[in-house]
């Protein structure tokens, strides 16, 4: 059979609506965190960051929420457009580190 | 403004053939990144190059090299390739960090990928 592996976690919303994609991280030490949306046949595309002495960080209809307690990433993307369909990556690093280590990503399809 | 550049797009290989990625920016970042990216995964750092005339390994290096050729351009070799090596590799760059709104800048910038089969 398949692996587990090969198959994205999917959260589907209906247009219009908010949407809230979640990320596990699993270093103490990360003090950067990046979320990435990657499109079909496209690489991946920054869309907001947030360090680590913040607990939020307000973009264009994006807000990414961080809690460093139980290493959790958040981000919420309001009134959401059928343009925000994509796999959306969270990403941690260290701030002067070079090595990025990405989640495996959602896929975020949105519903006429 | 071009920003990342891969060539080729898409290639297919046989196992045992080699081959090379190449990869240019036109950013003037100093770091440059490969990596690859397999179903239902993450991106995996393959190689990073932080400045020109360095480079280092990321956490799955068996089976590539990497040249930093000039600052622009990092390039990607697979030797002798294996059906292992099937995937969809992205260049990145990332510039010098500085801060903006209060947080601390290390974005990278990815190229459209390289989608690889091997045979």
């Amino acid at each position: 059979g398949e692996s587990v592996g090969l198959h994205l976690p999917t959260l589907s919303v209906q247009e219009g609506d908010n949407s809230i994609i979640n990320c596990a991280y699993s270093n103490s030490a990360s003090d950067y965190f990046i979320w990435y949306k990657q499109e079909s046949g496209k690489g991946p595309q920054f869309i907001i960051d947030i360090r680590s002495n913040m607990d939020k960080r307000q973009g264009q209809r994006v807000t990414v929420l961080l809690n460093k307690t139980v290493k959790h990433l958040s981000l919420q993307i309001a009134a959401t457009q059928p343009g925000d369909s994509a796999v959306y990556f969270c990403a941690e690093t260290e701030i002067d580190g070079q090595n990025f280590v990405f989640g495996p990503g959602t896929r975020l399809s949105v519903l006429p | 403004n071009a920003g990342v550049t891969q060539t080729p797009k898409f290639q297919v290989l046989k196992t045992g053939q080699s081959m090379t990625l190449q990869c240019a920016q036109d950013m003037n970042h100093n770091s440059m990144y490969w990596y690859r990216q397999d179903p239902g995964m993450g991106l995996r750092l393959i190689y990073y190059s932080a400045s020109e005339g360095t480079t280092d390994k990321g956490e799955v290096p068996n089976g590539y090299n990497v040249s930093r050729l000039n600052k622009r351009e990092f390039s990607l070799r697979l030797e002798s390739a294996a059906p292992s090596q099937t995937s969809v590799y992205f260049c990145a760059s990332s510039g010098r960090r500085g801060v903006m709104g209060g947080v601390a800048k290390n974005i990278q910038y990815f190229g459209a990928g390289t989608r690889l089969s091997v045979l």
